[in-house]
């Protein structure tokens, strides 16, 4: 159980196009997701935090008219990097987790982003 | 804001040996998870702790919660191939439940 995808699991795209990244719970139903970034040879930095119906709450220091999260179901939230550049090319994974789970994240396999 | 650091930093030992690595941060957790990432996939969670002072097993793996609620280590027994991965301690920062915090990492490499 707790099965978390995301889609596509690697994209190229060209500096100044808009890439969409999905992230869906399989096997249960999500009232919060996240999005971390993770750079090579370093943690995952947390993003923005997704509540189901309602804007995502982002971290400090994160665009979030660059980084656009929907999060219109309980099973799926999407990021899209908008105008990526190339210093946007990184690791990015989505988490999930409901409130019988406590603090504890479920992690997609992550979705290799390159711009070129 | 809330660090969490991991030590050592990485490791390499040959199959077989046992393996010890920790967290520490500078306030206090109410919560300690440990990850293990594979290259190029997404954390996996191992343990979960919620206790000071618990101590809690998965199969070869075990997890201490630390008594001052400031640390948490991790023990891998008779370490095999497919330990090899990167390691990564998280909490819930200023005792909310809704988002975590991830640790600097381990790298643990194992020699056949």
């Amino acid at each position: 159980g707790a099965v978390v995808s995301q889609h596509p699991s690697w994209v190229i795209c060209k500096s100044g196009t808009s890439v969409k990244i999905e992230c869906r719970s399989l096997d249960f139903q999500a009232t919060t997701m996240f999005w971390y970034r993770q750079f090579p040879k370093q943690s995952l930095m947390l993003m923005a935090t997704s509540n189901e119906g309602s804007k995502a709450t982002y971290e400090q220091g994160v665009e979030k008219d660059k980084f656009l999260i929907n999060h219109a179901s309980l099973t799926l939230s999407t990021l899209t990097v908008t105008s990526a550049h190339p210093e946007d090319s990184s690791f990015y994974i989505c988490s999930a987790r409901t409130h019988s789970q406590g603090a504890g994240q479920y992690f997609g396999p992550g979705t290799r982003l390159t711009v070129l | 804001g809330q660090q969490l650091n991991q030590s050592p930093q990485s490791m390499f030992i040959q199959e077989g040996e046992d393996v010890s690595m920790n967290c520490t941060s500078s306030s206090i957790f109410n919560t300690w998870l440990w990850y293990k990432q594979d290259p190029g996939e997404g954390p996996v969670l191992l343990i979960a702790l919620y206790k000071a002072g618990e101590l809690t097993s998965n199969g070869r793996l075990t997890a201490q919660f630390g008594i001052t609620r400031k640390d948490s280590f991790l023990n891998i027994s008779a370490s095999i191939p497919s330990d090899v991965g990167i390691y990564f301690c998280a909490g819930p920062p200023g005792g909310a439940t809704n988002k975590l915090i991830f640790g600097t990492g381990t790298l643990l490499a194992v020699q056949p």
